[in-house]
């Protein structure tokens, strides 16, 4: 199976502040790279599919880039709902996988 | 709206047998993928693998095949995730959730379901 590496496993930052967080896939992936965000005793929601493409509802400072084996989730202006945890999940397999999940804390 | 909305929270013992649910609704969930994905307690998510309604063919990870099966009764727009024996190490969440799509090549979750608590106890 592809394995899905993120890093960093938290980090801790600022409301205001602009992070980055990075996905890495252990072989190629194109851009069947997922990004959904979960909030403590919540189901995941999606953020991002395909790379890069918002999925609607979702705030324009969450934004997705990479292709091939790394991926990037940036969110621009950190809110304070946005001290969660997020993971990506590849979908070039049929068997799909998901990163190790990254906290955001305060 | 589409939405999923999965069974309640269940306490057994070590080699009882469940079986827990995921009802969809707001959609044609006789021509759908449905999910399963586990979360250990503290841990992250880990995909079990995938069933279509239409026919029941599934896909499941490595890491959980034989261990649980995967069903869905179409009449009652239900699919279910069975255990015939629990292992306290099947102590966790899970959660369904609906494979979507962009017409295209590209696929994710979404909507999932609120997740059901499995305790394994002696």
């Amino acid at each position: 199976d592809i394995q899905m590496t993120q890093s960093p496993s938290s980090l801790s930052a600022s409301v205001g502040d602009r992070v980055t967080i990075t996905c890495r896939a252990s072989q190629s992936i194109s851009r069947y790279l997922n990004w959904y965000q979960q909030k403590p005793g919540k189901a995941p929601k999606l953020l991002i599919y395909a790379a890069s493409t918002l999925q609607s509802g979702v705030p324009s400072r969450f934004s997705g880039s990479g292709s091939g084996t790394d991926f990037t989730l940036t969110i621009s202006s950190l809110q304070p709902e946005d001290f969660v945890t997020y993971y990506c999940q590849q979908g070039y397999t049929t068997r799909w996988t998901f990163g190790q999940g990254t906290k955001v804390e305060i | 709206e589409v939405q999923l909305v999965q069974s309640g929270a269940e306490v057994k013992k070590p080699g009882e047998s469940l079986k827990i649910s995921c009802k969809g609704s707001g959609y044609s969930f006789a021509t759908s993928w449905i999910g399963w994905v586990r979360q250990m307690p503290g841990k992250g998510l880990e995909w079990m693998g995938i069933i279509y309604t239409g026919y029941s063919g599934t896909r499941v990870s490595p890491s959980f095949q034989g261990q649980v099966t995967m069903s869905v009764d179409k009449s009652i727009n239900t699919a279910y995730l069975q255990w015939t024996s629990l292992k306290a190490s099947d102590t966790a969440i899970y959660f369904c959730a609906k494979q979507s799509s962009d017409g295209g090549d590209y696929n994710w979750f979404d909507p999932w379901g609120q997740g059901t608590v499995v305790t394994v106890s002696s």
